[in-house]
C-alpha cells in the first residue's frame, strides 16, 4: 500500500497570504495525485487531479504541483473560504490512499 | 455523467446488503469504477475497484466480505456485502475512476443489532 504523508498537521496562517501544502508518496505514483478541500460535516470537494489540473469550477488562485513522490498545493491569497482540511490522494495504485489531512487555520 | 446507488440500510451485525450504482453518462465496460466510503467523522476509504476488462480489486479490510459485480447490460455496478461489522457502516459512494469527482449521492449502510 502506498502511504501519503501530509506535512504539517496544521497550518496557521493569516487571510490574503499564501499556503503551501506538502504530500510526499512512499512509492512513485506518477501524476495520479489529487487534492481535496473538506469542510466539518461536508463531502470532499475535488480541487486537482492529474497533480496539476484544476476540477471545473476551481479558482486560479488554487495551483498543484509535483510528480513521482512529491507533491504540494499551493494557494494564493487565502479567502475566508479556504480555511479547512485539505488531503492528497494517490490513484496510481490500488488501494488508493489518502494523506492523513492538513488543517489550514486563520492566524 | 451521473451515478445513482441504492440498497444501503440497517442490518444487524453478520448480515448482508447489496449495493448497486446505475450508471448512465459512460459505459462500466470502458471504465473502471470503485466503491468509496465514508464512515461518520471519518475520511473517505477506496473500498473496491471493478477495472474494463471485469479485474476486480478490494482493500485488505473488506476482502473475503465484500464482491464487487457488474451488469454491462444494464450499466450497473454491484457491491455485495456479507459478514457486516459494526466498523462497516459509512456512507457508500460509487465513482467513476480513482478520483472522487464523478460520483453519486451516496448510499448509508448501519450495521447495528
Amino acid at each position: 500500500e502506498v502511504v501519503m504523508t501530509q506535512s504539517p498537521a496544521t497550518l496557521s496562517v493569516s487571510p490574503g497570504h499564501r499556503v503551501t501544502f506538502s504530500c510526499r508518496a512512499s512509492q512513485s505514483v506518477s501524476n495520479s495525485l489529487a487534492w481535496y478541500q473538506q469542510k466539518h460535516g461536508q463531502v470532499p470537494r475535488l480541487l486537482i487531479y492529474g497533480a496539476s489540473t484544476r476540477a471545473t469550477g476551481v479558482p486560479a488562485r488554487f495551483s498543484g504541483s509535483g510528480s513521482g513522490t512529491e507533491f504540494t498545493l499551493t494557494v494564493t491569497s487565502l479567502q475566508s473560504e479556504d480555511f479547512a482540511v485539505y488531503f492528497c490522494q494517490q490513484y496510481d495504485n490500488w488501494p488508493f490512499t489518502f494523506g492523513q489531512g492538513t488543517t489550514l487555520e486563520i492566524k | 455523467v451521473r451515478l445513482v446507488e441504492s440498497g444501503g440500510g440497517l442490518v444487524q451485525p453478520g448480515g448482508s446488503l447489496r449495493l448497486s450504482c446505475a450508471a448512465s453518462g459512460f459505459s462500466v465496460s470502458s471504465n473502471y469504477v470503485t466503491w468509496v466510503r465514508q464512515a461518520p467523522g471519518k475520511g473517505l476509504e477506496w473500498v473496491s475497484v471493478i477495472y474494463a476488462g471485469g479485474k476486480t480489486d478490494y482493500v485488505d479490510s473488506v476482502k473475503g466480505r465484500f464482491t464487487i459485480s457488474r451488469d454491462i447490460s444494464k450499466n450497473t455496478v454491484y457491491l455485495q456485502l456479507t459478514g457486516l461489522r459494526h466498523e462497516d457502516t459509512s456512507m457508500y459512494y460509487c465513482v467513476r475512476g480513482g478520483i472522487f469527482l464523478y460520483r453519486g449521492q451516496g448510499t448509508l449502510v448501519t450495521v447495528s443489532s
